[in-house]
């Protein structure tokens, strides 16, 4: 069983560009969350999709958008980069229901941007 | 790797020791908290979970009590080891979908 699989492990872009970020779900789950960590702060939720629709959404702009594909994966999307959007990023996957959401996370890419 | 723990409240521990990390939560409509560990390069990492419906519950070497009085959560963790050190957040769910949100987070410190 694999588990959650992010790409790239870090990247550097430019103000004003634009990234995509992607999310491989751990085997047998559907459903993939994003999170974006800032430096010494806790995890802040973007969104989430199951059956490739957007089943969630924190409190982000419109440039951070997504993707999931029928295989689960998932891709993050952000517009027009700023300066605060350097942070740690953070999918993870996990079922629908159960006893405990059983959330996998990735390992993260952390973005810079310049 | 990836440092998560800059200014975050620390509390440091001796190796064999017991460690309590406490949470306070905002959210009364919240039903279901969970608690993570953080090491440096990864991402977090289930510990143990609890339902609004309980008050305590215990894994292997941990133990969740939960305070919906005072919306207070704690984490005790017995006979700390070096490889408990890490970040650890405290996280609630309030049901619906299934966003999680985090708290601030206490970096753990183990002194060998």
């Amino acid at each position: 069983e694999t588990g959650v699989t992010q790409s790239p492990t870090h990247l550097i872009k430019t103000r004003g560009q634009q990234v995509t970020l992607r999310c491989s779900s751990q085997s047998g789950h559907n459903t993939v969350s994003w999170y974006q960590q800032a430096l010494g702060q806790g995890p802040q939720f973007i969104f989430q999709y199951y059956r490739e629709e957007e089943n969630g959404r924190g409190n982000f702009p419109p440039r951070f958008s997504g993707l999931q594909f029928p295989n689960y994966s998932s891709e993050l999307n952000v517009n027009a980069l700023e300066l605060d959007d350097s942070a740690l990023y953070l999918c993870a996957s996990s079922l629908p229901t159960g006893a405990n959401y059983g959330y996998t996370f990735g390992s993260g890419t952390r973005l810079t941007v310049v | 790797g990836e440092n998560v723990g800059l200014h975050l409240p620390t509390l440091s521990v001796q190796e064999g020791d017991n460690s309590i990390i406490n949470c306070a939560y905002s959210n009364s409509a919240s039903d279901y908290f969970i608690w993570y560990k953080q090491e440096s390069g990864k991402g977090p990492q289930f510990i143990i979970d609890i339902r609004s419906n309980m008050d305590k519950r215990q894994g292997q070497r941990v133990t969740v009590l939960l305070n919906k009085t005072v919306k207070h959560l704690s984490l005790q963790i017995a006979a700390t080891q070096p490889g408990d050190s890490a970040v650890y957040f405290c996280a609630e769910n309030s049901g619906g979908y299934q966003k999680v949100t985090f708290g601030i987070g206490t970096k753990l410190q183990v002194i060998p």
